[in-house]
């Protein structure tokens, strides 16, 4: 079974640009994260679909970044234009539909790491 | 909010050693627990769950149990190898599944 996969892997860009983080979930997993993981620090969640309807943007900061998943399949997170402390680690994460046995357990990508500068 | 507390690292111990790392919670009700393990160059995977109280995970020889009394998750092995280096996270599950984790601990295990 192929894993959740993210691109690109790294990514250098300077203050005010933009950039696009790709994901493609685990096939048949309804349910879609995005987390941020700043150097230090846990990883925090940013968003969450479930198919293609977004369940939890409340950590998202909405005047720089956002997210689509138009399809209830892959997505993208975008962020315009990018300030120094965005420099982290992007994770991708799917799991199954809630109310399914196992819908707690999510399969993580193995993350972009983005270096703003 | 809900949040989690963990041990900061790193932990460094010597093969064979015995491992605590400690996880504390704040939560309202009654939420699952896990513990994810990220290893060099890896992307974050399950490593084991708890999802109601006195509930005991294990995996790979890691165990953890859920204590509601004292809202601690602590992860557990009796003899580390060096194959087990890597950061540990503590989680809680949130509403809608989302996770919180812990800032996570680096275990280096010395052969």
């Amino acid at each position: 079974e192929a894993g959740v996969a993210q691109s690109p892997r790294y990514k250098i860009i300077e203050k005010r640009q933009s950039v696009a983080f790709w994901c493609n979930p685990i096939s048949g997993h309804a349910t879609l994260y995005w987390y941020q993981q700043i150097l230090g620090q846990g990883p925090k969640l940013l968003i969450q679909f479930q198919n293609n309807g977004v369940v939890d943007d409340s950590q998202l900061p909405k005047d720089r970044f956002s997210a689509e998943r138009l399809k209830g399949v892959d997505s993208t997170l975008k962020i315009q234009p990018a300030k120094l402390e965005d420099s982290a680690v992007y994770l991708c994460a799917s799991s199954l539909r809630p109310g399914t046995p196992t819908s707690y357990e999510q399969y993580f990508g193995p993350g972009t790491r983005l270096t703003v500068t | 909010g809900d949040s989690v507390t963990q041990m900061e690292g790193p932990v460094t111990l010597s093969e064979e050693a015995f491992l605590t790392i400690n996880c504390t919670y704040t939560a309202t009700g009654y939420p699952s627990l896990f513990w994810y393990v990220q290893y060099p160059g890896e992307g974050l995977q399950l490593l084991l769950k708890a999802t109601k109280a006195d509930d005991k995970g294990s995996n790979k020889g890691f165990e953890a149990t859920y204590r509601k009394e004292t809202t601690s998750f602590h992860l557990e092995k009796g003899s580390v190898q060096v194959s087990d280096s890597a950061v540990y996270f503590c989680a809680l599950g949130g509403a809608t599944n989302k996770l919180i984790f812990g800032t996570g601990t680096l275990l280096a295990v010395q052969p």
